[in-house]
């Protein structure tokens, strides 16, 4: 099984901040490599997907880059409702593992 | 877009079974078919298997190829899963999932808890 590890597990950052988080692959999975927002009590919701692609809706403060083993969430000006855990998700191949979560809170 | 409806929250005692359902409706021929999440109480998500629209093919992660069954109703787009020998552990939220090429959970259900208590 492919092994998704994020860093960091959590970080505090305050509103206007730029917020960066990483996601490491244990074996090659080029760009099939999609992010997930879930907020308290919420169901996931699809941000990014293949490295790089926003979904439909997603405000452009989001963005993701990377491609291989190593891929990157950036958030550019973090906002009141930004405040959640994010995912990382691998498509390459089965089990489509996810990482442990990054929770992202208010400093 | 696509919306997924799932069934409601069930207790049931260890070594029961439960079978959650998951209805499909909107744009969903421009999806690829149906995946389960689960996500213990605090915990991350973990990815259960999935079912293929095109020829029903599943694909189960190994811890769960004992216990979980997978299947679909296409004429009312509505996917099952059923999980057997349930223990205490199998308390979670278990999400359904409509996916995109690239294994890309796209649309998610509300999510339905199962319990699992003596």
């Amino acid at each position: 099984d492919i092994q998704m590890t994020q860093s960091p597990d959590s970080l505090s950052a305050s509103v206007g901040d730029r917020v960066t988080i990483t996601c490491r692959a244990s074996d090659d999975i080029a760009n099939v490599l999609h992010w997930h927002q879930q907020k308290p009590g919420k169901a996931p919701n699809l941000l990014i997907y293949g490295a790089s692609i926003m979904q439909s809706g997603v405000p452009s403060r989001f963005s993701g880059s990377g491609s291989g083993t190593h891929f990157t969430l950036t958030i550019s000006s973090l906002q009141p409702e930004d405040f959640a855990t994010y995912y990382c998700q691998q498509g390459s191949s089965a089990p489509r593992t996810f990482g442990q979560g990054t929770k992202v809170e208010i400093k | 877009q696509v919306q997924l409806v799932q069934s409601g929250d069930e207790v049931k005692k260890p070594g029961a079974s439960v079978k959650v359902s998951c209805k499909a409706s909107g744009n969903i021929l421009a999806t690829l078919g149906f995946s389960w999440v689960r996500q213990a109480p605090g915990q991350g998500l973990e990815w259960m298997g999935g079912i293929s629209d095109y020829n029903g093919d599943t694909f189960y992660a190994q811890k769960f190829q004992a216990r979980v069954t997978m299947t679909t109703n296409t004429s009312t787009s509505t996917a099952y899963m059923e999980v057997r020998s349930l223990k205490s552990d199998d308390t979670a939220i278990y999400y359904c999932v409509r996916d995109l090429e690239g294994g890309v959970a796209a649309y998610w259900g509300q999510g339905t808890l199962i319990t699992v208590s003596s």
